[in-house]
């Protein structure tokens, strides 16, 4: 199976770091994304991992094992603005077709 | 170029009736692919074209389902004899091939009623 797996719901303060976890059986997937989705409006892509590692891209790094089937988001110096739902996605290769997980709403509190 | 566009951007019909929405995706995008969001879930995937060729298709898309991309520009997805489980937002994407990010557009919000 494919399932993708990230927590459903979490809360921070405005100014503080949070990081959402997501793993995933390791046989189905060569790529992990991550898209951001405010309410109402499309995702849109924050970041893909395609090797071990963490990418850095601004105030967003994303985390890849993929021995371990585990990926992370982390948002630092969080903002008002990144209350979302970060999505987590799978892909067996670039271009290929998304399966996401249901998705992490985040609420950032003043 | 503005992006990936869907009309109509919401949709309501009665029970039993057939709706069509369409999506147009960024012009230089091969690739289309359709996904359905229901409230506190993740898009899941319904079907995708490379060119007018479609290519994949989910077990989720029923026989009342059909899509279309008849040109490889402009993507058609119908649905026959509505029920209300298809309440959902259905969005589309497009990618260009040997690019890995795909652009959604803002979805089709169905109502059936």
């Amino acid at each position: 199976g494919q399932n993708i797996d990230q927590p459903t719901e979490m809360t921070a303060t405005e100014g503080a770091i949070v990081q959402i976890n997501c793993t995933y059986q390791t046989s189905g997937f060569n790529g992990l994304f991550w898209y951001q989705q405010h309410a109402g409006e499309a995702p849109t892509f924050l970041s893909y991992n395609v090797l071990d590692g963490l990418e850095e891209k601004g105030r967003f790094s994303s985390f890849l094992s993929r021995s371990k089937g585990y990926s992370y988001l982390l948002l630092k110096e969080l903002q008002m603005k990144d209350s979302a739902s970060y999505l987590c996605a799978g892909s067996k290769a670039a271009g290929n077709k998304l399966t996401f997980g249901g998705g992490t709403r985040v609420l950032v509190k003043p | 170029d503005t992006g990936v566009s869907q009309d109509p951007r919401h949709k309501i019909t009665k029970r039993g009736q057939n709706v069509t929405f369409r999506c147009d995706p960024i012009s230089e995008h091969n690739r289309l692919y359709w996904y359905r969001q229901t409230l506190g879930q993740g898009p899941e995937f319904l079907t995708y074209f490379q060119n007018e060729a479609q290519l994949e298709k989910s077990r989720l898309l029923s026989d009342r389902f059909s899509a279309e991309r008849p040109k490889g520009s402009f993507s058609t997805l119908e649905i026959q004899r509505t029920e209300q489980g298809d309440s959902a937002m259905y969005l589309c994407a497009s990618s260009s091939q040997g690019y890995t990010e795909a652009f959604f557009g803002q979805g089709t919000r169905l109502t059936v009623v």
